[in-house]
Formats: structure tokens, C-alpha cells, sequence
């Protein structure tokens, strides 16, 4: 089945540390969205890519990088400078193909803790 | 800046009691809003999109309206797998990325 597969499902983050989420998809779609999701808030962008090897910054990009080396993946690499990074990361991605904007679908998740 | 306020921030109904969820915006041109559906340690599911004011989708227990300022999320006699948070999302004109409400916490009790 078509869908967006994000490992691992939970990482933990030793002080210093960077760490890498992964998040592919297989539905073809050109854009690619980064997510973080704190209890009792809405979904915040860190990240999007429209087309490989570009990506723009979202609202959040403090402390994450990412990379566009292929259309199915966009990985995101939590670094050391990301002093707050326990939170839930969700990736999302669109079809930009068609005339009508169509709706970001997600993946289930990484949940990252602080060891 | 643009803005989504969802209210309440929780809500409680019994089966078959029927209620609204509330998505307000403030946005600089619409091009769509997007409503999904959250579970536990689960990402969002696509609902509905709503393109212009006065347009409405329906999927089973749910409907989905919309107005220049606001949207509803219309839930009838709904049943306990129906309990979830609902998220409101909107893509300003021009733009390609959404903003995101809070989310109203649902929870239907038998």
C-alpha cells in the first residue's frame, strides 16, 4: 500500500548528541513537510521541500536540518543546538501535480526524548 | 499573521448526542481549510477540504461547513470510536504550507 513511513517510531537523544529521523514515501508526491507537535499545541513547520534538492524553512527551523537528495525521502536531523527537542516530529507530504490543492497526508510519527 | 483558534478545547459528549466543533481564522486569503482527525500516538487523517465560503462536505457522522470567518465541524449521534482530537488547518492564498489550530479533544462515553 501507498502511504508515508516514518522510523524510528521512538528515539532517544543523549545531551550533545544529533539524531536523524527518517521519513519516506512512496505515493509519488512532489512536497514534503517536517512537524513538531508539543502537548496542548497545534503542529508547528520546521521544514518543507517542494522539490528535490530545495527546502525552504518553516516557523521552527532553530536547531533541525534537513536534506532533498531524492523525491521519496526527506530526512530531518535534530542537532545538538536544538536545546527543547522532546517533542512529537510528523512528516507530511502533498501532490502537487494537479490543478486543485490537494491535502498534506502524514505518517505516524517519531516520538524523541531527552535521555 | 495568520491565525487558527479552535474552541472548545475539550469536549465530553455521550453517544448519540450530537454537538459542533469550532475553527475561526484569520488569514490573508483563503485558498483552503483542511480538517483532520487525530488518535493517540497516531499522525493526522485527512477529512475534509472546504474551498469557499457556503461549501459544505459530509462523511458519515461528520459535516464540515464553512463561512468567511469560520468553520464547523458538525458531529451527529456520534458513537465512542468517534473520540479523537480534530485539527483545523488553513493554506493562505499564495502559499503552499498550512497553519494549524490547537485541536478539540472529543470523547464519546457509551
Amino acid at each position: 500500500d501507498g502511504g508515508i513511513t516514518q522510523s524510528p517510531k521512538y528515539l532517544f537523544r543523549k545531551e550533545g548528541q544529533n539524531v536523524t529521523l527518517s521519513c519516506e514515501q512512496n505515493l509519488n508526491h512532489d512536497a514534503m513537510y517536517w512537524y513538531r507537535q508539543d502537548p496542548g499545541q497545534g503542529l508547528r513547520l520546521i521544514y518543507y521541500s517542494q522539490i528535490v534538492n530545495d527546502f525552504q524553512k518553516g516557523d521552527i527551523a532553530e536547531g533541525y536540518s534537513v536534506s532533498r537528495e531524492k523525491k521519496e525521502s526527506f530526512p530531518l536531523t535534530v542537532t545538538s543546538a536544538q536545546k527543547n527537542p522532546t517533542a512529537f516530529y510528523l512528516c507530511a507530504s502533498r501532490n502537487k501535480q494537479t490543478g486543485v490543492d490537494q491535502p498534506q497526508h502524514f505518517g505516524d510519527g517519531t516520538r524523541l526524548s531527552i535521555l | 499573521e495568520d491565525q487558527v483558534t479552535q474552541s472548545p478545547e475539550a469536549l465530553r459528549l455521550q453517544e448519540g448526542e450530537s454537538s459542533s466543533l469550532n475553527c475561526s481564522y484569520t488569514v490573508s486569503g483563503l485558498r483552503g481549510l483542511f480538517w483532520y482527525r487525530q488518535d493517540p500516538g497516531k499522525g493526522p487523517e485527512f477529512l475534509f477540504t472546504l474551498y469557499s465560503a457556503g461549501e459544505e462536505k459530509e462523511k458519515e457522522r461528520l459535516k464540515a461547513t464553512l463561512t468567511k470567518k469560520e468553520s464547523f465541524l458538525h458531529i451527529t449521534a456520534p458513537k465512542p470510536e468517534d473520540s479523537a482530537t480534530y485539527l483545523c488547518a488553513v493554506q493562505p492564498a499564495g502559499y503552499s504550507t498550512l497553519t494549524f489550530g490547537k485541536g478539540t479533544m472529543l470523547l464519546v462515553s457509551p
